[in-house]
């Protein structure tokens, strides 16, 4: 079955800090993985897709498929990242049935 | 383009009634999709069709949800009847041809629904 785990249901860092969001899938084959942000009052867009390996307002996310994570990342927190992040999995025999994870609060603080 | 637009946006109804969520793709998207918001489920996917059609409906939670697609633009969900439990935000979303599978999948506002 296909499963995406965000084990963090909150994450508040400081401005300036670094910032790990996790994400952990199941999923038997090659899943395509994406990170999904909702900012205050705005709607759910798409962030970044693990292949198109680009960095998108600092995030970054790397797929490890040994450890099947697909960890959201950013080496310096500014105020405006705080939002709902969800990790998504999209994979065969329904692409488009996307699985979302339960999401993570990331709070900035300043 | 406005983008999705979701109406109402806000739907508070008591135990028992039907509710009806509206939702208007974006123009010349072929897929559309109706998700559901709660804290302890995160966003599940409902139901989505193509050209119309429903494909997939498998994440229907039961036979009181029912969705149309009556034409391109323009698509309804409904309850009937509700229950406190179905209080959740409910998102529209529209694609276009398989980029939906890579993640390119527009949302709307959403309708957020309070069954009292």
């Amino acid at each position: 079955a296909q499963r995406v785990t965000q084990p963090e249901k909150l994450l508040s860092v400081f401005k300036g800090a670094p910032v790990e969001l996790k994400c952990n899938y199941s999923y038997s084959g090659s899943p395509e993985l994406f990170w999904y942000v909702q900012y205050s009052r705005q709607r759910l867009q798409l962030l970044l897709r693990h292949i198109s390996r680009e960095s998108i307002k600092g995030f970054t996310a790397d797929l490890n498929k040994g450890e099947t994570s697909f960890h959201l990342k950013k080496p310096f927190a500014q105020e405006e990242d705080s939002a709902m992040y969800y990790c998504a999995l999209s994979g065969r025999p329904t692409p488009l049935r996307l699985v979302f994870g339960a999401g993570t609060i990331l709070r900035v603080k300043s | 383009d406005a983008g999705v637009i979701q109406s109402p946006r806000h739907e508070v109804t008591e135990m028992g009634q039907e509710v009806t969520l509206r939702c208007k793709p974006i123009s010349g998207h072929d897929y559309l999709f109706w998700y559901r918001q709660t804290m302890m489920r995160g966003l599940e996917l409902l139901i989505y069709f193509n050209n119309n059609v429903p494909i997939d409906d498998s994440g229907m939670p039961e036979d009181r949800f029912s969705a149309k697609m009556p034409n391109a633009s323009f698509s309804t969900l409904k309850i009937q009847p509700s229950e406190p439990r179905d209080s959740a935000v409910y998102f529209c979303a529209s694609s276009l041809g398989r980029a939906g599978a890579k993640g390119e999948q527009y949302f709307g506002p959403g309708t957020r629904l309070t069954v009292t």
